[in-house]
C-alpha cells in the first residue's frame, strides 16, 4: 500500500461548480497534511495545510481532515479555469522528521 | 525575496554520461530538498539536508547518485553514470526550520533527458 493514495482520473468540472478531491494515506500517526497545486510544466506550489480534525477555509479552498478515517479532501468552491492544474496530496509523518510523502495527483481541468 | 534556483532548466544526454544539477535555496533556509518527479507521480524525496548535514538519504541511490551541500547553502546532485530510468523532473525544495508547518518552497526543476 502506498503512503500516499490520491486514485481519482482527471477531473472535468464546469466553471463555477464545485471541483472536489480526495486522498487516503496509510500511516496512523501522520499529523500534518499539504495539498499542493502544480501548473503543467511548473513547480508544485503550497495552497493549503491541516493538522487538526475538522475542515479548514482559505478563500474558495477547504481542506477537510478525518484522521479516524485517514482521509484527506480539498474542495474547490466556485471552480475558474486558472484552477486546472494537478493537486498533490501530502503528508508528513510523525516524529518531526520533516519528511513529506506525495501522492502522485489529481488533474483538474475547469471547463469555461 | 528571489525564490530557489536551479540550473540548468533543462538537460539532454546520452545514458552512461555524467550529469550534475545545482540549485541555490532561498537565502536563510537551512533546509534543502531534492526530489525526483516522474511524469504523473508527485515528487519523491531523494536526500533532504539539514545545513551542511544530510539527515535523510535513505531513498538516495548511492550507486550512482551523489549530493554535496558544501557550507550549508548550495547543493549540487550528480548523476553518474546516468541510465534510461533517471530521464525525470529534479526538483530542489528548501524550508526554514522556524516555521512550524514546514512549507517547502519549490524552485522550477531540472528537465532530465537520458537518450
Amino acid at each position: 500500500q502506498k503512503e500516499v493514495e490520491q486514485n481519482s482520473g482527471p477531473l472535468s468540472v464546469p466553471e463555477g461548480a464545485i471541483a472536489s478531491l480526495n486522498c487516503t494515506y496509510s500511516d496512523r500517526g501522520s499529523q500534518s497534511f499539504f495539498w499542493y497545486r502544480q501548473y503543467s510544466g511548473k513547480s508544485p506550489e503550497l495552497i493549503m495545510f491541516i493538522y487538526s480534525n475538522g475542515d479548514k477555509e482559505d478563500g474558495r479552498f477547504t481542506a477537510q481532515l478525518n484522521k479516524a478515517s485517514q482521509y484527506v479532501s480539498l474542495l474547490i468552491r466556485d471552480s475558474q479555469p486558472s484552477d486546472s492544474a494537478t493537486y498533490l496530496c501530502a503528508v508528513m509523518a510523525a516524529g518531526g522528521n520533516n519528511r513529506l510523502a506525495f501522492g502522485k495527483g489529481n488533474q483538474v481541468v475547469v471547463i469555461p | 525575496e528571489a525564490g530557489v534556483v536551479q540550473s540548468p532548466r533543462y538537460k539532454i544526454i546520452e545514458k552512461k554520461q555524467p550529469v550534475a544539477f545545482w540549485c541555490n535555496p532561498i537565502s536563510g533556509h537551512n533546509t534543502l530538498y531534492w526530489y525526483l518527479q516522474n511524469l504523473g507521480q508527485g515528487p519523491e524525496l531523494l536526500i533532504r539536508y539539514e545545513n551542511e548535514e544530510a539527515v535523510d538519504d535513505s531513498q538516495l541511490p548511492k550507486d550512482r547518485f551523489s549530493a554535496e551541500r558544501l557550507k550549508g547553502v548550495d547543493s549540487t546532485l550528480k548523476i553518474q553514470p546516468a541510465e534510461l530510468g533517471d530521464s525525470a523532473v529534479y526538483l530542489c525544495a528548501s524550508s526554514s526550520g522556524t516555521v512550524t508547518y514546514n512549507e517547502q518552497f519549490f524552485g522550477p526543476g531540472t528537465r532530465l533527458t537520458v537518450l
